[in-house]
């Protein structure tokens, strides 16, 4: 099955700095890789998503790269502010069957954003 | 668009009680939901995926008998926890993506916090 490792578990930055955070997937057959936010007691928000047939997609301070060949996919945070600290979640998506597709998420990256 | 309503958002009860949670897309036909469940401070765990109309797929491990699945219209989706013990404390996210032709975008509820006493 799919297995996807994303790093770091924990990152601080300073308001305005720029953050990253990178995950990498095991089965060649994902082909979209979203990424969500989660605020503590919620559901996760879909806050941007990529493609396979796409290196990169740009959301305002949002960026996501992605490297089919090496089975990785990043995210980028330009700019960042208080209300971007949250639990932020990589997944891979693959055909599972049965007209259904399922998502494999990363373990999350807490991002603390200090004022 | 895209909102997934998930209620009750908490639910405390005795050892023993079937607790329902409903999962309901607001602004779109679901064809497929999913339920995840969440333990603190780790990633979410699928549990099962429901096609509308049609039995649940279970994930290993995850008891059908013990999670009811019904997924009996294209906007709403029911998970019931039969007979819930304080092992079964957790956080229920269901999703639901509009399904169709290609990989589509799952869409999250707000979770509900289930306790057991």
């Amino acid at each position: 099955g799919e297995n996807v490792e994303q790093h770091p578990s924990t990152l601080s930055v300073q308001e305005g700095d720029s953050a990253v955070i990178k995950c990498t997937y095991s089965d060649s057959a994902s082909n979209y890789f979203p990424w969500y936010k989660q605020e503590l007691g919620k559901g996760p928000q879909l806050i941007i998503d990529i493609r396979s047939n796409v290196g990169e997609k740009k959301d305002q301070r949002i960026a996501v790269t992605l490297n089919k060949t090496a089975k990785h996919f990043s995210l980028h945070i330009t700019e960042t502010q208080p209300e971007d600290s949250a639990v932020y979640f990589c997944a891979a998506s693959k055909y599972s069957g049965a007209g259904s597709y399922q998502l494999t998420f990363g373990k999350g990256t807490k991002l603390s954003v200090i004022p | 668009g895209a909102v997934v309503s998930q209620h009750p958002s908490r639910v405390i009860c005795k050892s023993g009680t079937s607790v329902k949670i409903e999962c309901r897309s607001l602004d779109f036909q679901a064809t497929t939901m999913f339920w995840y469940r969440q333990f603190p401070k780790q990633s979410l765990m699928l549990m099962a995926t429901s096609n509308e109309g049609s039995k649940a797929t279970y994930e290993q491990g995850v008891e059908k008998d013990k999670f009811l699945i019904n997924h009996a219209s294209l906007t709403l989706s029911t998970l019931t926890v039969t007979s819930a013990h304080p092992e079964d404390s957790s956080f229920y996210i269901c999703s639901a993506s509009l399904g169709g032709r290609g990989n589509q975008p799952q869409h999250f509820g707000d979770g509900t916090r289930l306790s057991i006493l």
